[in-house]
């Protein structure tokens, strides 16, 4: 496709569930990143991929919180024993060119009752 | 570390008016990029336009410019002729120009968001 893609666009999950959310960066970006955007805030930077590595997962608010990317491609974001406060849309952006600007996807609602 | 603040949670305007949204920010380096983003219902972060620190003249992108000054470490952002497809969040953010020196990465710090309305 032409742009990031993410999936799910949303998920409902219960409390201590495990969920998995998928991102789809542009073919030939090598740079990934993902960041956390909670009602009513902006989003906040959680781990940056370059190629299948994760090379600055500081972000991460805990070890409930784990990602990967092993073909270099598709990543996707692990969160087991999910808490209410795990709440918020997930994003993830791709990044090349001159600027390395950061290209978004649509993100992931993620939805803890 | 840096820091982007919005002080306007919400904005709003008259449709062919025109609006400007401000931005704080505090760093300590000298060379770095500043962003707006428009964030729709859609949830797509979409970038509107970009100002690098070391060049003096404010970015414009068509109906969209900015007022940069550095010294403030002020970065608003002016929506000339708004339009009803303007309506949306909108995200100042900052980002080093150097890779972090241990991952590589550059990440994007955001503010809090400014959620602009247009009547018509």
């Amino acid at each position: 496709g032409a742009g990031v893609s993410q999936t799910p666009s949303n998920k409902v999950t219960e409390k201590g569930k495990y969920v998995e959310l998928r991102c789809d960066p542009i073919s030939g970006h090598t740079a990934l990143y993902w960041y956390r955007q909670s009602l009513g805030q902006g989003p906040e930077f959680l781990i940056y991929f370059q190629g299948t590595g994760a090379a600055d997962d500081s972000g991460l608010p805990n070890d409930r919180f784990f990602a990967v990317r092993p073909e270099g491609s598709v990543s996707t974001l692990k969160i087991q024993r999910t808490e209410r406060g795990d709440s918020a849309v997930y994003l993830c952006a791709s990044s090349s060119g001159p600027y390395n600007e950061q290209f978004f996807g649509p993100g992931t609602r993620l939805t803890v009752l | 570390a840096q820091t982007v603040t919005q002080s306007q949670p919400e904005m709003s305007v008259q449709e062919a008016e025109t609006v400007t949204l401000s931005c704080t920010y505090d760093t300590s380096e000298s060379d770095y990029y500043l962003f707006w983003y428009k964030q729709p219902p859609s949830r797509q972060m979409i970038l509107v336009i970009r100002q690098e620190a070391y060049k003096q003249q404010n970015a414009t992108e068509n109906r969209f410019s900015v007022n940069f000054q550095k010294a403030a470490k002020s970065f608003s952002l002016k929506i000339s002729d708004s339009q009803l497809g303007d309506a949306a969040m909108y995200f100042c953010a900052y980002r080093s120009a150097r890779r972090d020196l241990k991952t590589g990465a550059q990440k994007l710090v955001f503010g809090q968001g400014t959620r602009l309305t247009i009547n018509p």
